[in-house]
């Protein structure tokens, strides 16, 4: 069964930068056509796609975060990361990690994070 | 960014039927594909639905998708205690390979 868990600090100062891995276990991260994917829930507020990254590192990120977000893939730890540049309050948020097979969908989750952007 | 609108909540009683809305407009829904996901608290989300109205292996089958136009709904038959969850369309983008929009959300209540 496959399994996904977020880790990363809980708390971040504003301006600076979010750094979340989201490990990815029962199963390889090295799959063609398969996409790793980060989503956010600020409380109150519904869900936000942040970006997908592909094993060989082929990205796409919502545009409006484009300018902020940098996400990378290690193979060898099976792991896959996210960086938000000069956070604010605004990105407080329960962070997910997700997986995007072969279908246009989301297959397996892990249970969130969440980050608080405060001084 | 758009959002998709979903009622905040809706609630039934063991074993009745509950509908789900999720409305969109055409540059989404009414081009792209429909998933629907359950949200528990400090559990990890699930797929319920994919490809507008496919149940993934393991979804019970009291759960089922359709798509018409620019809307979405999911049905949720035989209410159980623990469909008491929150529940969010997404409409995906094959150019983004992620969701471009979710929904804003549907509270269900098990009275």
């Amino acid at each position: 069964q496959l399994q996904l868990q977020e880790s990363g600090p809980g708390l971040v100062k504003p301006s600076e930068t979010l750094s979340l891995t989201c490990s990815v276990s029962g199963g390889s991260i090295a799959i063609n056509n398969y996409f790793w994917v980060w989503i956010r829930q600020p409380p109150g507020k519904e869900l936000e796609w942040i970006g997908s990254i592909s094993y060989s590192g082929t990205t796409y990120y919502n545009p409006s975060l484009k300018s902020r977000v940098t996400m990378s893939v290690d193979t060898s730890k099976n792991q896959f990361s996210l960086k938000l540049d000069s956070v604010t309050d605004a990105d407080t948020a329960v962070y997910y990690c997700a997986r995007k097979p072969s279908n246009p969908c989301l297959d397996y989750w892990g249970q969130g994070t969440l980050v608080t952007v405060s001084s | 960014q758009s959002v998709l609108t979903q009622p905040p909540s809706a609630s039934g009683t063991p074993g009745q039927r509950v509908t789900i809305s999720c409305s969109g407009s055409s540059s989404d829904i009414g081009s792209n594909t429909v998933n629907w996901y359950q949200l528990l608290p400090g559990t990890a989300p699930k797929l319920l639905i994919h490809r507008n109205n496919q149940r993934p292996s393991g979804v019970p089958d009291r759960f089922s998708g359709s798509k018409s136009g620019t809307s979405a709904s999911l049905a949720i038959s035989g209410l159980q205690s623990e469909d008491e969850a929150d529940y969010y369309c997404a409409a995906w983008d094959d150019s983004l390979n992620g969701p471009r929009v979710f929904g804003t959300g549907t509270k269900v209540t098990v009275l």
